[in-house]
């Protein structure tokens, strides 16, 4: 099979502050992971694509320096929301597939972030 | 532009009733169509992928759906729904050169009345 997991599942955190959630192919190497934010009763919108060992491509109208993207390995992808404010409280959704070009991405199970 | 428009916003059904879901998609070419099933607070299932072949395909949950290119439709089916099929359900299309790159349909919520 193919797990894609992500870390924390849940999070609050006080306006201000960053947040880091993790996206890690367990059972496989995933060169692009891709981050999506779902709004409540909304549905998954791209964020940004996270390219192993390069920059972030991030979806128009998403802010670059405030949700940092880091592709360090071929397993693990990480998003951080800097400065956090109530209006970033959302659920965060990555995916990842197996191999370039490959058509199906394996999702993460989310994590709903809350900014108090 | 792709895009996936999902027409009906919340669906009820009595347990044991057939279902229908909706989905229709706008894309250049042929299209690489999925349909994903989240439960409440939970990441997305695949259900079903059509990429080519025959246009009915089957997937997991006793679900199918059928792509008719000239309707731009991917409608996803069960025959009998269970209690345990109530979830948000959505449809996507992927990009035929790199697929894992998705656009969601807004999503339909399912609701099974016992």
């Amino acid at each position: 099979g193919a797990v894609v997991s992500q870390h924390p599942s849940r999070v609050i955190c006080k306006s201000g502050t960053s947040v880091k959630i993790e996206c890690r192919s367990l059972d496989f190497q995933a060169t692009t992971m891709f981050w999506y934010r779902q709004f409540p009763k909304q549905s998954l919108m791209l964020m940004a694509t996270s390219n192993e060992g390069s920059k972030a491509t991030y979806e128009q109208g998403v802010e670059k320096d405030k949700f940092l993207i880091n592709h360090a390995s071929l397993t693990l992808s990480t998003l951080t929301v800097t400065s956090a404010h109530p209006e970033d409280s959302s659920f965060y959704i990555c995916s990842a597939g197996k191999e370039r070009g490959d058509t199906e991405a394996f999702f993460g199970q989310g994590t709903r972030l809350t900014v108090v | 532009a792709q895009s996936v428009t999902q027409p009906d916003i919340h669906i009820t059904v009595s347990e044991g009733a057939s279902l229908e879901l909706r989905c229709n998609y706008s894309y250049g070419a042929t299209p690489y169509l999925f349909w994903y099933v989240q439960s409440p607070g939970q990441g997305l299932q695949l259900l079903l992928k059509y990429f080519s072949g025959d246009t009915l395909v089957q997937g997991i949950k006793g679900f199918e759906a059928e792509f008719k290119r000239s309707q731009s439709s991917f409608n996803l089916r069960k025959p009998s729904v269970h209690w345990s099929d109530a979830a948000e359900y959505f449809c996507a299309v992927g990009a035929q050169n790199y697929g894992q790159n998705f656009v969601f349909g807004p999503g339909t919520r399912l609701s099974v009345l016992p």
